[in-house]
């Protein structure tokens, strides 16, 4: 069976770091790219952060360039979020999901973010 | 950054009617080179995780009912589920993922009227 399982999430206070995990099993983790989305309490989703299948390719949103790290071991079959200088507003539901892709005319191709796990929690209180 | 606008933020159909949410987003998500939006349309039901139910604007994920389906291209698209079920219930986002920031749409919450 294809899952992520996400884990590391808990209560930290304004300032603080965390590090979440995402364990991947049931497919070729080193062939995916790989998200980070975060849903606030009651809010919309947010997407995170991307990195490629090898590493090779990172992006972040604004808002947490310079302070998150995104980073995967393929090895262990494990994506991971570095979280420092947390805030209250960084307080969410934070899920790993899959970049599915496709060829298309020999071009590999993304469609979507097909597989997602279930979530880990970060509150940021004092 | 792209900005992903949806229309209406909340909808009442009554079962086995239709529903249509619309996206919009600020600038195309169309790649020249492959003629494909990079637009998926997600479903959230409450406590789970999103479920990509479109992607390429209008290509169904495998196992999506095909009920649901999605047209557009550019800069507007729509989400349409053909006839809606009570297992329908839920809140929908629109994605880009033409460019970083891979940005969503606000969402709609689809009621049962």
């Amino acid at each position: 069976e294809v899952q992520l399982v996400e884990s590391g999430g808990g209560l930290v206070q304004p300032g603080g770091s965390l590090r979440l995990s995402c364990s991947a099993s049931g497919f070729t983790f080193s062939s995916y790219s790989m998200n980070w989305v975060r849903q606030a309490p009651g809010k919309g989703l947010e997407w995170v952060s991307y990195i490629s299948s090898s590493s090779s390719t990172i992006y972040f949103t604004d808002s947490v360039k310079g302070r998150f790290t995104i980073s995967r071991d393929n090895a262990k079959n494990s994506l991971y979020l570095q979280m420092n200088s947390l805030r209250a507003e960084d307080t969410a539901v934070y899920y790993c999901a899959r970049d599915q892709v496709t060829m298309v005319r020999g071009v590999t191709t993304p469609c979507g973010m097909d597989v997602w796990g279930q979530g880990t929690t970060v509150t940021v209180s004092s | 950054d792209i900005v992903m606008t949806q229309s209406p933020d909340s909808l009442a159909v009554s079962l086995g009617e239709r529903a249509t949410i619309n996206c919009k987003s600020s600038q195309s998500v169309l790649y020249s080179s492959n003629n494909k939006n990079y637009l998926a349309w997600y479903q959230q039901k409450p406590g789970q995780p999103p479920k990509l139910l479109i992607y390429w604007a209008s290509t169904r994920e495998s196992g999506v009912p095909a009920r649901f389906s999605g047209s557009g291209s550019g800069t507007d698209f729509t989400l349409a589920i053909s006839s809606l079920q009570a297992e329908d219930v839920a809140v929908y986002y629109c994605q880009q993922y033409y460019s970083p920031p891979y940005t969503f749409g606000q969402g709609t919450k689809l009621e049962i009227k």
